[in-house]
């Protein structure tokens, strides 16, 4: 069965500091995995996705993220945050490694963004 | 384009009574998916339509969840006797066939008194 833990339920950083969501997936075939954006009373946004292409990803935003199957782990980074990434992130994994299929979510985090 | 819609937005309702929640799907995509998200227990899966084929309802959590996806667009959510841990906000995704992104719509908050 597939699972997502995300590390830190809230993670705080000044404008312009390095921002660092992680994720760690659990999965018996090879996973599909995505991270999605949430602002307040709004829907989720993607981010970006890691569906067995090139390892490191790129999104929207200025964001990316590595799959790294050694250490089961898919991070979000960004090298410089922005008031405006201020919101809440979840990474998730595909149900079957296939598209279509329901989307299994992390607990969250939340990004504060100091100035 | 248009995006995902869902009505209402928000839906007060006192604890036994029925509600019925609306999706309206991206133009042209055949899955739909309906998501809880609540406080302790995070985003959950309910329920999945692919085209015509039977709807995966693995993630229902209770007799009192139904839905329905009428010509293969609009969806409706159905919680019958609504109890207060049913308050959450359900959300609303759709794809299509066999894509990997599923785009998500504002979501109906929902509050059991």
């Amino acid at each position: 069965a597939q699972s997502v833990t995300q590390l830190g339920s809230h993670v705080s950083v000044s404008e312009g500091a390095l921002v660092l969501l992680r994720c760690n997936y659990s999965s018996s075939v090879p996973p599909y995995l995505f991270w999605y954006v949430q602002y307040p009373n709004q829907g989720l946004q993607l981010l970006l996705k890691y569906t067995s292409a090139a390892t490191l990803v790129k999104g929207i935003n200025g964001f990316e993220a590595e799959f790294k199957k050694s250490e089961t782990s898919f991070h979000l980074t960004k090298p410089s945050a922005h008031m405006s990434d201020a919101a809440e992130y979840f990474c998730a994994v595909s149900a079957f490694n296939q598209a279509g299929t329901a989307l299994i979510f992390g607990k969250g985090t939340t990004l504060s963004v100091s100035s | 384009g248009a995006g995902v819609s869902q009505s209402p937005s928000n839906k007060v309702t006192e604890k036994g009574k029925d509600v019925e929640l609306r999706c309206d799907p991206i133009s042209g995509h055949t899955a739909l998916y309906w998501y809880r998200q609540s406080l302790g227990q995070g985003l959950e899966f309910l329920i999945y339509f692919q085209g015509n084929s039977a709807p995966d309802k693995s993630g229902l959590p209770s007799d009192r969840f139904s839905a329905e996806r009428t010509g293969g667009s609009v969806s409706t959510l159905t919680i019958q006797r609504t109890q207060q841990e049913d308050s959450a906000v359900y959300l609303c995704a759709s794809s299509f066939k066999g894509a990997d992104t599923q785009y998500f719509g504002p979501g109906t908050r929902l509050t059991v008194l």
